[in-house]
């Protein structure tokens, strides 16, 4: 069955470190997207992507890079990790359109000491 | 610009009992809607969308939700909850005809504890 998985699952990493979240998804899926999750925000949109070599910014991608060489995987990076990044981190993937379902890997969960 | 509002971030319900959760949205263009559940400790899934027809959509797990364009609301219900329904629940909207744009603008969520 196709899938979308995440790794780590849990992180712990000291202030100024850069840490790398992975994002591999098997829906062969166009699109992918990662998301925050705080109490109070809900979700918050930080980088997309429409295809290979695609990349775009969403409401809070101050701090954070991705890079998509290709159509399954979207790392997500911190260059410089500060404490306002503890989070927990979702990927999401969707097929073609905006009426297509996102799928959701388990979640990242990030503490930045 | 779109806009979407979860009316109550806490729903608290017993077992057994009817539940709404209220989502309204702001748009001046049309949109497609979606409900995602979150349980605990997981990623979200897909409940529901309306796209297009009849105004009552029906979902997984017994829910369903009524789109109403002149309130702008898409409020989701469910006529027996179960313990099993304790999660979290998010209402979203995308806009139709809006170019490239693929990208689905949230609410804040709704916790829903059903307790025995």
């Amino acid at each position: 069955d196709a899938e979308i998985t995440q790794s780590p699952r849990h992180k712990i990493t000291e202030t100024g470190r850069q840490v790398t979240l992975a994002c591999h998804q098997t829906w062969n899926h166009n699109n992918m997207f990662w998301y925050r999750q705080d109490l109070g925000h809900g979700l918050r949109l930080i980088h997309y992507s429409y295809g290979v070599q695609d990349t775009n910014k969403g409401e809070v991608s101050d701090g954070y890079s991705v890079s998509r060489s290709n159509t399954e995987d979207l790392p997500l990076t911190l260059e410089s990790a500060a404490s306002s990044q503890t989070s927990v981190y979702f990927c999401a993937s969707s097929d073609a359109g905006v009426a297509d379902t996102q799928y959701f890997g388990p979640g990242t969960r990030l503490t930045v000491l | 610009a779109q806009s979407v509002t979860q009316l109550d971030s806490q729903v608290p319900v017993f077992e057994e009992a009817p539940v709404e959760l209220r989502c309204n949205y702001s748009s001046s263009v049309s949109v497609y809607l979606f409900w995602y559940v979150q349980y605990p400790n997981q990623g979200l899934q897909l409940l529901l969308k309306y796209l297009s027809g009849s105004t009552l959509v029906k979902g997984i797990n017994g829910f369903e939700a009524e789109f109403n364009k002149s309130q702008t609301s898409f409020h989701l219900r469910k006529p027996s909850v179960h313990i099993s329904d304790t999660a979290e629940y998010f209402c979203a909207v995308a806009p139709i005809n809006a170019g490239n744009n693929r990208k689905l603008i949230w609410g804040l969520g709704t916790s829903l504890a059903v307790n025995p």
